[in-house]
């Protein structure tokens, strides 16, 4: 089945360590995508990626880096210098970046610093 | 810049009943699209339903359609004949190549 996986599903970090969250997609997509969840809000763009071995800064890039060397692998690693990291973070793909593209989700990672 | 209203935080309806989730929006484009995505408590984000925005006619799949009213700037979901499995997280959302997201309107189901 074609989907997007993310793991762990619950992390548990120290304060002051760096933290990588995995994001695999199988469904050929060109386009992925980082989003932040808090409670009360929309999701937040953090980083988005049109092409392998490009990407740029969403609108919460401070504190997060990204890479993108492979077509179906898009990690974000939560950096210590992320003032309040503690939130639900979501990865999507869609075929391209474009106006109409549907965007598909993974299940998400819950993140908890402590 | 754009910008999603949800002005619900919170809607409760009765199963079997119809209920209108609302959304606004702001932007000074003329081609754009909207979205309607669902959230239930497993928190896996689910395309409900899509809007062209140069297309007049209201975007309908099964129970759930929309009202789309361009120059009011509205898009509001209606769902029809509720049903338990519907209990979610509703999010609207405007896309002119970056999705731009609303607060999201909680919907319960009362049995």
């Amino acid at each position: 089945d074609g989907g997007i996986t993310q793991s762990p599903k619950y992390l548990f970090r120290k304060e002051g360590q760096n933290v990588t969250l995995s994001c695999e997609q199988n469904l050929n997509h060109d386009a992925m995508y980082w989003y932040r969840q808090d409670p009360g809000q929309g999701l937040r763009l953090i980083y988005y990626s049109q092409i392998v071995n490009d990407f740029q800064k969403g609108d919460i890039a401070e504190g997060y880096s990204v890479s993108r060397e492979k077509k179906e692998s898009f990690p974000l690693t939560v950096t210590s210098a992320q003032k309040n990291p503690t939130a639900f973070y979501l990865c999507a793909s869609s075929i391209g970046r474009g106006t109409s593209y549907e965007q598909y989700f993974g299940p998400g990672t819950r993140l908890t610093v402590t | 810049a754009q910008t999603v209203t949800q002005s619900q935080p919170e809607m409760s309806v009765q199963e079997a009943e119809t209920v209108t989730l609302s959304c606004t929006y702001d932007t000074s484009e003329s081609d754009y699209y909207l979205f309607w995505y669902k959230q239930p408590p497993s928190r896996q984000m689910i395309l409900v339903i899509r809007q062209e925005a140069y297309k007049q006619q209201n975007a309908t799949e099964n129970r759930f359609s929309v009202n789309f009213q361009k120059a009011a700037k509205s898009f509001s979901l209606k769902i029809s004949d509720s049903q338990l499995g519907d209990a979610a997280m509703y999010f609207c959302a405007y896309s002119n190549y970056q999705l731009i997201w609303g607060a999201g309107t909680k919907l319960i189901i009362k049995p």
